[in-house]
């Protein structure tokens, strides 16, 4: 398959704990990678592989994955952290990559 | 610390041809390790990978634009490009160049910032 499904969006209150999940069939066999998108900006990595976090990110971004569906969690959400999140992975075949739709969080 | 950035035609009329280039700062073209992408991004819309070319210039394209595009690189200059044919509004978009690592997992780690294509007679 290369289709990643996620939802189109998402609130939390400030300090609050959020998840965002992505489903597909390709995660049976690759981990997902999590982009934050602020407007105007290029997509940053902000989790990838097993739970990685790259440089600089704040170990408040947490990713985890079961089956056909992985998840980012933020816990103690910020102001800072309402953005657009992208999940990603390379397809069943492993040729070709694959985006999930975007999910637009909202930090109350 | 990779930069990428891009160069190329940001207007284009219907019907012509698409044609970007990323330079690559550090000389990582030819590393069997990397991915390099072309990804864009319809304004108000999500990200949308067009295709890839690494190591001795295999490539991968999405198969739903396969027929119209072309990757390819230039180990010389550092630098890989992006065709794509016979365009319209539809193509109209944000592009981006990125770097994908193969490294146990498949990840983007370094983007540029994107540039802005649009599409009109």
């Amino acid at each position: 398959s290369s289709e990643l499904t996620q939802e189109p969006a998402v609130s939390v209150a400030l300090g609050q704990t959020v998840r965002i999940t992505c489903q597909g069939d390709s995660l049976r066999s690759y981990y997902a990678n999590w982009y934050q998108q602020k407007p105007g900006q290029a997509p940053l990595l902000v989790i990838y592989g097993k739970n990685k976090r790259p440089s600089g990110i704040p170990d408040r971004f947490s990713g985890s994955g079961s089956g056909n569906t992985a998840s980012l969690t933020i816990s103690g959400a910020q102001a800072a952290d309402e953005a657009d999140y992208y999940c990603n992975s390379r397809d069943s075949s492993g040729d070709h990559v694959v985006f999930g739709g975007g999910t637009k969080l909202t930090v109350l | 610390q990779v930069q990428l950035l891009e160069s190329g035609p940001r207007l284009l009329k219907p019907s012509e041809t698409l044609s970007l280039s990323c330079s690559v700062s550090a000389d990582s073209l030819s590393s069997s390790i990397y991915y390099w992408s072309w990804i864009r991004q319809s304004p108000g819309k999500g990200l949308e990978w067009i295709g890839y070319v690494f190591y001795g210039g295999s490539t991968s394209y999405n198969p739903s634009l396969k027929s119209r595009v072309s990757i390819s690189a230039d180990m010389s200059k550092n630098q890989f490009s992006l065709k794509l044919n016979s365009v319209t509004a539809a193509d109209s978009a944000v592009y981006y160049c990125a770097r994908e690592v193969r490294s146990g997992w498949f990840y983007f780690d370094f983007w540029d910032q994107g540039a802005l294509v649009t599409v009109s007679s």
